[in-house]
């Protein structure tokens, strides 16, 4: 199975929205509504901000949100404020029953 | 409040077999609903599926690229999963983390913290 395409970075000021895309097939991200993205900070384990396209989990901004066209997924930060700035992955589940990420996507906010 | 640790050795010698252990607290991993995995994370890299096995501890999937060289299962006795991955090579050198996953959902809401794995030669 291939990683979901993810651009490698991404920026944008304090205050400003990024979005942040996530390409897969029609095997996974097309195909189910079965996509998450988390949020790592160096040296950190990864914190599920979005489940199943664009649900929040309790205590996540509503700052994040998420949607998917296609067999394209996309994590939208609004306000960007400092402590947002990170590592970024999708994920998705496949027609194997197995699970795929995306490469990342750094986040700086400037 | 529910809580992942990996557990086992950092260092495992090429060709070898790499075992470790997540032990769940504050919740029983028998609890019907639930997935618990394993994800990797090479230095400097992304994050890569490894597999997961269904609370019944009879349903395990796994990523295709390591089918071959991977095992999860589960003791209910001791509220642990466990990971081997044999024949390793440098290339398994990475931070593994464990986690749990809301059936029928792609909610991974718990993660352990991680546990560094270095293959030498």
């Amino acid at each position: 199975q291939s990683a979901l395409t993810q651009p490698a970075s991404v920026s944008g000021s304090p205050g400003q929205s990024i979005t942040i895309s996530c390409t897969g097939t029609s095997s996974d991200v097309g195909g189910y509504n079965y996509v998450s993205w988390y949020q790592q900070h160096p040296g950190k384990a990864p914190e599920l901000m979005i489940y199943d396209v664009s649900n929040r989990p309790s205590g996540v901004s509503n700052r994040f949100s998420g949607s998917k066209s296609g067999n394209t997924a996309s994590l939208t930060i609004s306000g960007l404020q400092a402590e947002d700035e990170a590592d970024y992955y999708c994920s998705s589940y496949t027609s194997s029953s197995t699970w795929v990420f995306g490469g990342g996507t750094k986040l700086t906010v400037l | 409040q529910l809580q992942l640790q990996e557990s086992g050795p950092g260092l495992v010698k090429a060709s070898e077999t790499l075992s470790l252990t997540c032990t769940v607290s504050g919740g029983s991993i028998s609890t019907s609903g639930y997935y618990w995995g394993w994800i990797r994370q090479p230095p400097g890299k992304g994050l890569e599926w490894i597999g997961n096995i269904h609370n019944n501890g009879r349903s395990t999937y796994y990523n295709p690229s390591l089918k071959s060289r991977v095992t999860i299962s589960v003791d209910t006795s001791k509220n642990q999963f466990s990971l081997k991955l044999s024949s390793v090579t440098a290339a398994d050198t990475a931070v593994y983390y464990c986690a749990r996953r809301i059936e029928s959902t792609s909610h991974r809401d718990h993660w352990g913290q991680g546990t560094l794995v270095t293959v030498s030669s």
